[in-house]
């Protein structure tokens, strides 16, 4: 029940094309869905975040779509760029568990090429 | 530096031997969570801290030991390093009521050999 799964594993774009990551989870009690992108060699860094009230957040090239009925979320890169290249993960949290842990997904590797 | 920093950033140990990895950061926030991350794996809870002297078990405590006097330091050691504990380790931070996010170091490759 604390699972988050991700997909895909990993996936090739054009350049100028939309690249589509996949989320699912089954805990309820989830009341944010942030997506992190990392950089090779880097740590992880947040990219955007959605909470369960709304359906759709969108900044620059970036959207999470949210479905709460099938308890769903993805990220949408559009105009996707080789600067985007990096591996992105999705995460959730219960925000009133105590423990203040984020759910990761087991991430996708993007490669965007030229 | 202002932030999280990990060192060392690269680690070369044998098995059978104990190896710390320090964690420190300037906000002062209360969390603070050591991940590792392995291909296939993404990123995996070890342990994580509310606070200065409160610290849990995460998803993969086996093997590691942590603790944490004061709250801008959470040390992660491993008492007797094992080959499978060859990985990337991410320290990272937060802090309740400001927003959810995680602030993550820049990690440390340990590699045992």
């Amino acid at each position: 029940q604390q699972q988050v799964k991700q997909s895909p594993q990993s996936l090739i774009v054009q350049k100028g094309g939309i690249s589509i990551i996949n989320c699912a989870y089954e805990n309820t009690a989830f009341d944010y869905f942030p997506w992190y992108q990392q950089f090779p060699g880097k740590g992880p860094a947040l990219l955007i975040a959605i909470r369960p009230d709304v359906s759709e957040k969108k900044e620059g090239r970036f959207t999470i779509s949210f479905n709460k009925s099938a308890k769903q979320f993805s990220l949408h890169i559009m105009d996707s760029q080789p600067g985007d290249s990096a591996t992105y993960f999705c995460a959730a949290i219960n925000g009133k568990d105590s423990s203040y842990k984020l759910i990761f997904g087991s991430g996708t590797r993007l490669l965007v090429r030229p | 530096d202002a932030g999280i920093t990990q060192s060392p950033r690269y680690k070369i140990t044998e098995t059978g031997r104990q190896v710390t990895l320090m964690c420190h950061q300037t906000w002062s926030h209360s969390y603070m969570f050591w991940y590792r991350q392995d291909l296939g794996h993404g990123l995996r809870l070890i342990y994580y801290s509310a606070a200065a002297d409160i610290t849990d078990k995460g998803e993969v405590p086996d093997g590691y030991v942590v603790s944490r006097s004061k709250t801008e330091n959470f040390p992660l050691t491993l008492e007797s390093a094992t080959r499978s504990q060859t990985s990337v380790y991410f320290c990272a931070s937060s802090e309740r009521g400001v927003s959810y996010e995680q602030y993550f170091g820049p990690g440390t490759r340990l590699t045992v050999t």
